[in-house]
Formats: C-alpha cells, sequence, structure tokens
C-alpha cells in the first residue's frame, strides 16, 4: 500500500501566525513519531503515539507545540505563534507493533517562518 | 542523552571504495538501526541489529555492533555514486528512537 504521506510538502508563514502539518500513517500501523530536523542536523524526538494509549509528549520543546491522533489514522502537529526558530523539516514515521521496530517515514513537510 | 554520535561528519570517496562509518552511544539498548537519507526526503531503514548480534550483513553491507564499547559501524562495499546520501544510526530503548546526528556520504563517480 501507500507509505507515510504528510501535507503540505512545504509551508511558508509569517512569525506569530499558527500551521498545522499533517501526517497519513501506513494504514495498520499502530505507532505514529513526529521528529523535527533542522537544516544539516539529526532528527529531534517531538512525540510519539502508540494505540490508544497516552501519548509520549517529552520532546515538544514547549507549550506552543501539541499533536494529535484518534486512534491509529491520521495526526496532525500543530504549532502555535511560530518563531524563526521553529524552521525546520518535521518529519512523521510510523510503525506497524509495540514495541521495538522499524519506522517507516514520509518526505517530511519544510516550514519556513519568516 | 542517548543521542548517538556518528563519525565521521562527512564522508568522501571515488565510486568502486569501501565506505566505513561509526556510531557511539551512552546506554544499553534493545537494538540499533541504520537509515538512509537522501537530501530532501524521508529516512528509510537498511538494517537492524539486536543487541545479542555482533554482525549482520544486507547485500553491500555490513553491520558490526560492540556493546561493551557501545559502538556500531556500517560498512558499505564496492561504492556506487547512488550511494550518495546522508547515514543515521538509532538505537533504540524501548518504544523510543534516539537518532544520532548523521554521516554525509559522498561517493565520487
Amino acid at each position: 500500500g501507500a507509505g507515510v504521506s504528510q501535507s503540505p510538502s512545504n509551508k511558508v508563514t509569517e512569525k506569530g501566525k499558527d500551521v498545522e502539518l499533517r501526517c497519513d500513517p501506513i494504514s495498520g500501523h499502530t505507532a505514529l513519531y513526529w521528529y523535527r530536523q533542522r537544516l544539516g542536523q539529526g532528527l529531534e524526538f517531538l512525540i510519539y503515539f502508540q494505540g490508544n494509549s497516552a501519548p509520549d509528549k517529552s520532546g515538544l520543546p514547549s507549550d506552543r507545540f501539541s499533536a494529535e491522533r484518534t486512534g491509529e489514522s491520521v495526526s496532525t502537529l500543530t504549532i502555535q505563534r511560530t518563531q524563526q526558530e521553529d524552521s525546520a523539516v518535521y518529519l512523521c514515521a510510523s510503525s506497524p507493533d509495540r514495541g521495538a521496530n522499524i519506522q517507516y517515514f514520509g518526505a517530511g513537510t519544510r516550514l519556513s517562518v519568516l | 542523552s542517548q543521542q548517538g554520535e556518528e563519525d565521521p561528519q562527512a564522508l568522501s570517496i571515488q565510486e568502486g571504495e569501501n565506505a566505513t562509518m561509526n556510531c557511539s552511544y551512552k546506554t544499553s539498548i534493545n537494538n540499533l538501526q541504520w537509515y538512509r537519507q537522501n537530501s530532501g526526503r524521508g529516512l528509510v531503514h537498511l538494517i537492524l541489529i539486536r543487541s545479542n548480534e555482533r554482525e549482520k550483513h544486507s547485500g553491500r553491507l555490513r553491520v558490526t555492533l560492540d556493546t561493551s564499547k557501545k559502538s556500531s559501524s556500517l560498512l558499505i562495499t564496492a561504492s556506487r555514486a547512488a550511494d550518495t546520501a546522508s547515514y543515521f544510526c538509532a538505537t533504540v530503548i524501548g518504544n523510543q528512537f534516539y537518532f544520532g546526528t548523521g554521516t554525509s556520504l559522498t561517493v565520487i563517480p
């Protein structure tokens, strides 16, 4: 089937605006992860969803960041009152089973805050 | 931080040569994985090695794991221009993945 899909692929916004990023995981994958990747750097964990369990939000950098996921479907990452330092690629990954497993990544959303 | 660190940060080789990159980490892990990222794309899983394994092969890839030294290496043999990409190691503890900072590999045709 289709891979992980993220939208939009690119987003340019003005400082102070809110943005919403979307991730469609692979059907049947119970785990979903959001990461932030600044230019030329590694992946920074943001949040992890596993089925209907409470999400692991330990990586969210501030209360301006939030994410939702309903069941094992689409997830949205919302950044409120965007700042220039929020500019990065936001990557979503899904994984089929509970516990350690490989991750399937989307192509990411490139966010530019002017 | 558990985040792994790859070494070297950047590597440039001629096509046909072998490329070796290393990953070090800090705490005990369930498994270690290597991923590849082409410019502007998401990461693609390459290979997984469990904590009780010492070496694993997949095609032109060879991965080793030394849990006593908390380090892993990825060897790409007979490199091709298409291998040009960034390579990341990810240490897995429970459900958490800790990605390193990556090695940027350039294979010159």
